[in-house]
């Protein structure tokens, strides 16, 4: 049972557009999701986190928006650029205190290729 | 920042040895770490919660005989897959965090068993 889905395994967009990776869930428990980047051969690298205390959080190219009556979160990435060519992957947890020993459920990810 | 480090990033072995993977923090204590596993076009899959100190707490369906973990300190975390078959070729990811930032991952195993 996949509890984070991410439902378009691929994203191509133009150089200076507006990339956007959706994520849904369904486990009502969780509360706190976040935004890992992945290159080939790489550990994620995190991006960007939302409590479910908020429905957007922004830094700097990228903001997160959370949907909670939809269980659904968005990454927003502008304007793109072609070194966020990566696999984009939504992860989630339900500890609630957002501290790091927490175990996350990850989504299977997005491919975004971002061209020239 | 904190960083996490994996090692070997990549091992070939043959069907029936065993094999250790190495976590390490770098700059931070870690009291847990985590350790994942993906297979080609999927999710990363957790396997199990590494505790220092302590056993550690397997995910449902992993086999905490096939899959040792050793957590002795608090920098160190190990994996051992122990005969290894071919079904366990997967890429394997360990993680950790200082409680003042997310989770850190290492750059992951990339295991073959012919």
């Amino acid at each position: 049972d996949q509890q984070v889905k991410q439902n378009s395994p691929s994203l191509s967009v133009q150089e200076g557009r507006i990339s956007i990776l959706n994520c849904d869930y369904t486990n009502s428990m969780f509360d706190y999701f976040l935004w890992y980047k992945k290159y080939p051969a790489e550990g994620p690298t995190f991006l960007i986190s939302i409590s479910s205390i908020k429905d957007k959080n922004e830094d700097g190219r990228f903001t997160v928006f959370l949907n909670k009556s939809a269980k659904h979160l968005s990454l927003h990435i502008v304007p793109s650029q072609p070194g966020d060519s990566a696999v984009y992957f939504c992860a989630a947890t339900d500890s609630g205190s957002g501290g790091s020993n927490y175990k996350l459920t990850f989504g299977k990810g997005t491919l975004l290729t971002v061209n020239p | 920042g904190a960083v996490v480090s994996q090692h070997p990033s990549w091992v070939i072995c043959k069907s029936g040895t065993s094999v250790k993977i190495e976590c390490r923090s770098l700059d931070f204590q870690a009291t847990t770490m985590f350790w994942y596993r993906q297979f080609p076009k999927q999710s990363l899959m957790l396997m199990a919660t590494s505790n220092e100190g302590s056993k550690a707490t397997y995910e449902q369906g992993v086999e905490k005989d096939k899959f040792l973990i050793n957590h002795a300190s608090l920098t160190l975390s190990t994996l051992t897959v122990t005969s290894a078959h071919p079904e366990d070729s997967s890429f394997y990811i360990c993680s950790a965090g200082d409680n003042n930032s997310p989770l850190h991952f290492g750059n992951g195993t990339r295991l073959t068993v012919t």
